[in-house]
């Protein structure tokens, strides 16, 4: 079992509408979680970064950890065209190096 | 500079060839990792330095993985006599300060194809 899962989609969903991203992780003394979201061709960048259970909001975006089940989510509102690309879920081992999901792509038709 | 700068883009060499990737953190960082990106997968780490030391190379798939950043800015990772298994991206991280809850910054890769 990978220490983090995720359904690599493909994804579509019409301009305007509320995305859904998932991914389950193995290892219950994680603390930090992360979403990146990479655009073709370029390197990842950080969205989001949460600690511990809980949401974190930012624009149309919200971060939720659940702890007790092992699972993060990221929510994207009034999804946008250029929302399209792939979005990693991570976490982070107590020395800093990231562990990763292997992605979900998201197209978004206008 | 602004951000994480790597160099080349793009790499294209022979079987066998030695090839070195470079990397240029976001100045006064102290921390920098190297992950391998195989298409169509998240990113694995390779390795980690803390300014000058290099405190885990426990991702590196073999000892044809060299890296070193000796005066603990600019980083380099050579892989020597290339096989096609090491096509990939190579990305470069860096972080403000050491710790697991520092943000990590990206580069864009060197996409490395090996023919």
């Amino acid at each position: 079992q990978k220490e983090v899962e995720q359904d690599p989609g493909p994804l579509s969903v019409p301009e305007g509408a509320i995305v859904s991203l998932n991914c389950t992780y193995s290892n219950s003394a994680f603390q930090y979680f992360m979403w990146y979201r990479q655009y073709s061709r370029k390197g990842p960048e950080l969205l989001m970064y949460t600690y511990s259970s809980g949401n974190k909001e930012d624009g149309r975006f919200t971060a939720q950890v659940d702890k007790s089940s092992k699972y993060i989510s990221l929510f994207i509102r009034d999804s946008q065209p250029s929302d399209s690309a792939t979005y990693l879920c991570a976490t982070v081992r107590s020395q800093g190096n990231l562990i990763f999901g292997k992605g979900t792509k998201l197209s978004v038709k206008p | 500079g602004a951000g994480v700068s790597q160099s080349p883009r793009y790499k294209v060499a022979k079987r066998g060839q030695d090839v070195a990737l470079r990397c240029d953190p976001i100045s006064g960082h102290v921390s920098l990792f190297w992950y391998q990106q195989a298409l169509g997968q998240g990113p694995e780490f390779l390795t980690y330095f803390q300014n000058e030391a290099q405190l885990d190379k426990s991702g590196l798939p073999s000892d044809r993985f060299f890296a070193e950043r000796p005066e603990g800015s600019v980083s380099t990772l050579k892989i020597q006599r290339t096989q096609q298994e090491d096509s990939a991206v190579y990305l470069c991280a860096s972080s403000s300060r050491e710790g697991g809850n520092q943000p990590q910054h990206f580069g864009d890769g060197t996409r490395l194809s090996i023919l």
